[in-house]
């Protein structure tokens, strides 16, 4: 079965400007995941998805960060402005249902300058 | 809050020699301890599970409830062992993971 699919691989961005980052999640996965993972740290999550539905989003940047998955999904991540402590890899995840095994993405890395 | 953590940012052991990843976590409930693993240029992927109780790669990891650890072993370490392999929580109803900062594992030949 594909595995889970991020895109853009790579983005460089100034500071202050948008960006978007794309996952599509393994087919018939109803729970989705956005981590974030800072050079030398282990992912922290952001954002949690139950079907189309946010589950958990605690840890999310509200004020410059958006994730929506409308249609139970695909899911986009956004940032809104970006900030220089905003660069990272963004990894998306996976599982059939929450409590299961997360498959996780290749993941995106940005960089803001 | 969960917090898990990795002393050893990086370790060096030659191969044929055991290994040891130190874990520990800190909950006050019944967490499920997982790690996981990145092969360079792979993505990060499930190695073993504590409620599994599986041998995984040759790989086990023993949860220690009066430590609040969770140690990854090896007895004889392979050069394909390589990795960055980071312990992980979750625990409290949330299904997220909390990370370690991972310890980067090389095999000397």
């Amino acid at each position: 079965e594909a595995g889970v699919a991020q895109s853009p691989r790579y983005k460089i961005i100034e500071k202050r400007q948008s960006v978007a980052f794309w996952c599509n999640p393994i087919s018939g996965h109803a729970t989705l995941y956005w981590y974030q993972q800072i050079l030398g740290q282990g992912p922290k999550l952001l954002i949690q998805f139950q079907n189309n539905g946010v589950v958990d989003d605690s840890q999310l940047p509200k004020d410059r960060f958006s994730a929506e998955r409308l249609k139970g999904v695909d899911s986009t991540l956004k940032i809104q402005p970006a900030k220089l402590e905003d660069s990272a890899v963004y990894l998306c995840a996976s599982s059939q249902q929450d409590q299961e095994t997360q498959y996780f993405g290749p993941g995106t890395r940005l960089l803001v300058l | 809050a969960q917090r898990v953590t990795q002393p050893e940012k990086l370790l060096s052991v030659f191969k044929g020699a055991p290994v040891e990843l130190k874990c520990n976590y800190s909950y006050s409930g019944s967490p499920e301890l997982f790690w996981y693993v990145q092969y360079s240029r792979q993505r990060l992927q499930l190695l073993l599970r504590h409620i599994s109780r599986e041998s995984i790669k040759g790989f086990t990891a023993d949860l220690n409830k009066g430590e609040t650890s969770f140690h990854l072993k090896k007895p004889f370490a392979q050069e394909e062992d390589s990795a960055m392999y980071y312990c992980a929580s979750r625990g409290g109803g949330a299904d997220g993971l909390t990370f370690g900062k991972g310890t980067h594992l090389i095999i000397q030949p």
